[in-house]
């Protein structure tokens, strides 16, 4: 039975670009957030959907957006990207309270 | 709003020695308390979580943790700690709202550091 699965896993993308991260959730799971970790921090919470809405969401700025497919599959797209977007995006899938499974994340780069 | 405070930025401790891992938390409403573990360059694994219930919660790798109410902690111990334990461990809690748990706040981390 896979687990989170993110993609990619590392990326270089350049100040100003776009750039869309995806993840599959663990099968059974109806529930996507979305946590940027900078480095030698703990995880902040973007987000979170469920049934294709917009159910959360933490403190961040417009610049970050997302989706949530029929297949509970979801993106994660940043616009605009600063020097401080950089840093390790953990996606967590869930059905039921305490149900929490994490992705082993994408690794952003901004130069 | 929630928050997290993890007392300790790093602990070190020899091998086979008991270990505990400091963890505060301050909300206005009821919360969901949980420890998960990151080893290096890895996503989350969850350790253990309180919902509801007994206090003593027992979760995987000889780890457990007590939900203190009146003193709003949740420290992580460990009787004996193995080479293997070294890792970064985050506290988080989670409120729950209407049709499911909320996003988690994590602390900012606790680095073990095992010593042979």
């Amino acid at each position: 039975d896979a687990g989170v699965t993110q993609s990619p896993t590392h990326l270089i993308k350049t100040r100003g670009q776009q750039v869309t991260l995806r993840c599959s959730p663990k099968s059974g799971h109806d529930t996507v957030s979305w946590y940027q970790q900078a480095l030698g921090q703990g995880p902040q919470f973007i987000f979170q959907y469920y049934e294709e809405e917009e159910r959360q969401r933490g403190n961040f700025p417009d610049r970050f957006s997302g989706h949530q497919f029929p297949n509970y599959s979801s993106e994660l797209n940043v616009n605009a990207l600063l020097l401080g977007d950089s840093a390790l995006y953990l996606c967590a899938s869930s059905r039921q309270v305490g149900g929490y499974t994490f992705g082993s994340g994408t690794r952003l780069t901004v130069v | 709003a929630q928050s997290v405070t993890q007392l300790d930025s790093q602990v070190p401790v020899f091998e086979e020695a008991p270990v505990e891992l400091r963890c505060n938390y301050s909300s206005s409403v009821s919360v969901y308390l949980f420890w998960y573990v990151q080893y290096p360059n890895q996503g989350l694994q969850l350790l253990l979580k309180y919902l509801s219930g007994s206090t003593l919660v027992k979760g995987i790798n000889g780890f457990e943790a007590e939900f203190n109410k009146s003193q709003t902690s949740f420290h992580l111990r460990k009787p004996s700690v193995h080479i293997s334990d070294t890792a970064e461990y985050f506290c988080a809690v989670s409120l729950y709202s209407g049709g499911g748990a909320d996003g988690l706040t994590f602390g900012k981390g606790t680095h073990l550091i095992i010593q042979p």
